[in-house]
């Protein structure tokens, strides 16, 4: 059963402050990203990982990186905490094989910037 | 990029209907179409996918139905019950090239 988690399910920052979000998954799983959830918008993909060392941004990598220095962990970095990236985030990851394309997710880190 | 229009955003049905629910993609491209399933405070988990060279595909009361020159796709779920109640979101992919696109999301509601 594939496992995907995430470091924290909730956390409150201060406006300005770098925030380390982590995310571990147990299945070997080549593909990582990174997601934000809000209200009315849906899921909206921030950055991706094909491979160790490997990132590609998504649609709204702007005041966000990531890092993968290992392949069963992505972390997804605010290098300076702001309110409006007050929000849900949510990891999945899935195998670079063409037998299934599913991607797992996490369990969400709710986030709050103030 | 891609971009992903779900419709409608709240859906309510009587118990036992049907319900469908809509998404439109603006990218030829894309030959990936998901749809997933989140209920309230919990990560969303796929209930069914369908891949470009199939336009229809069924798991029991679930069905997906795609048409690549309209370029939209739809959900159909038949006999609901009340534990189909959650927000479904349709998405849209280019494998092996990058991530989901998402729709906003559709609100089910389903009526005793």
């Amino acid at each position: 059963d594939v496992k995907v988690t995430q470091s924290s399910r909730y956390l409150v920052k201060r406006t300005g402050e770098k925030v380390f979000l982590e995310c571990v998954q147990d299945m070997d799983h080549e593909n990582m990203f990174w997601y934000r959830q809000d209200p009315g918008l849906g899921l909206r993909l921030i950055y991706f990982s094909y491979d160790v060392k490997m990132k590609e941004k998504g649609d709204i990598p702007e005041g966000y990186s990531v890092s993968r220095e290992k392949k069963e962990r992505f972390s997804l970095i605010l290098e300076s905490a702001s309110t409006n990236q007050t929000s849900m985030y949510l990891c999945a990851s899935t195998t670079a094989g063409t037998s299934s394309y599913e991607q797992y997710f996490g369990p969400g880190t709710r986030l709050t910037v103030t | 990029g891609e971009n992903v229009e779900q419709h409608p955003s709240t859906l309510s049905v009587q118990e036992g209907d049907s319900a469908v629910i809509k998404c439109t993609y603006s990218d030829s491209a894309s030959n990936y179409f998901p749809w997933y399933k989140q209920e309230l405070g919990k990560r969303p988990q796929l209930i069914i996918d369908i891949r470009s060279n199939v336009g229809e595909k069924k798991d029991q009361r679930i069905a997906v139905t795609l048409n690549k020159t309209a370029k939209h796709f739809s959900l159909h779920i038949t006999e609901t019950q009340p534990e189909d109640s959650a927000v479904y979101f349709c998405a849209a992919s280019i494998v092996g090239a990058d991530g989901l696109t998402f729709g906003k999301g559709t609100h089910l509601i389903i009526q005793p």
